[in-house]
């Protein structure tokens, strides 16, 4: 099992240029999600989908778009990047359900917009 | 008002020798969880330990234990017999089960170094 993976896993792009990261999970997971880490902040929430076709936003949304078309598959798209979205992205995957779901993440994709 | 907080931005402890990393958390949920994750300086996110809201004994995996006292609100990781290895960023976080699809609020975050 490979787990959580994300492409690619660095990135340097121009304001106003777009892009695609991709997360893909092979544990079946119902729920996945999109993080942003900035220094000093913690993670914080971007999107997340509780199941194929859904999405929803999270803490910070401004700036992005999701599709989840497949159960395995988590998309986050910038469509006109910025400066302020320099930032090192997570996905992660959880089952659905409470008790003690914990996530689990991916390695991450250190984004540089210029 | 934050919902995590973690209050020690460093912290430093001599090999051998056990640490204690503060968390206290905000909630009006009955049911939550919380989670302490690290993060090496390679960057992937290690899940440590959980402790749910209902849970009556503190949880601990290995050298890890989770010091939970629901009435103060706070969810400390105590790492004891500290290793190199354990030289990392400690993120603290909390799923409210209220309605949240399993999301986590993560603090900010405490960077440990162990000391030889």
């Amino acid at each position: 099992n490979a787990g959580v993976t994300q492409t690619p896993k660095f990135r340097v792009l121009k304001t106003g240029q777009s892009m695609t990261l991709l997360c893909a999970q092979d544990m079946n997971h119902e729920y996945m999600y999109w993080y942003r880490q900035d220094p000093g902040m913690g993670l914080r929430l971007i999107h997340y989908s509780v199941g194929e076709g859904t999405t929803a936003k999270g803490e910070v949304p401004d700036g992005y778009n999701v599709s989840r078309l497949k159960k395995q598959n988590f998309l986050l798209g910038l469509e006109s990047a910025a400066p302020s979205q320099t930032s090192v992205y997570f996905c992660a995957s959880s089952y659905a359900g409470l008790a003690g779901n914990e996530q689990f993440f991916g390695p991450g994709t250190r984004l540089t917009v210029l | 008002a934050q919902k995590i907080t973690q209050t020690q931005p460093g912290m430093f402890v001599q090999e051998k020798e056990a640490v204690t990393l503060d968390c206290t958390y905000d909630t009006s949920d009955q049911s939550y969880g919380l989670f302490w994750y690290k993060q090496p300086s390679s960057g992937e996110m290690i899940f440590l330990i959980y402790q749910g809201s209902y849970d009556e004994q503190n949880a601990t995996e290995g050298r890890y234990s989770l010091n939970f006292q629901k009435a103060r609100k706070s969810a400390n990781l105590v790492i004891s017999a500290s290793q190199l290895g354990d030289s990392a960023m400690y993120f603290c976080a909390m799923r409210e089960d209220d309605s949240s699809y399993g999301k986590l609020t993560f603090g900010q975050g405490t960077i440990l170094t162990v000391h030889p």
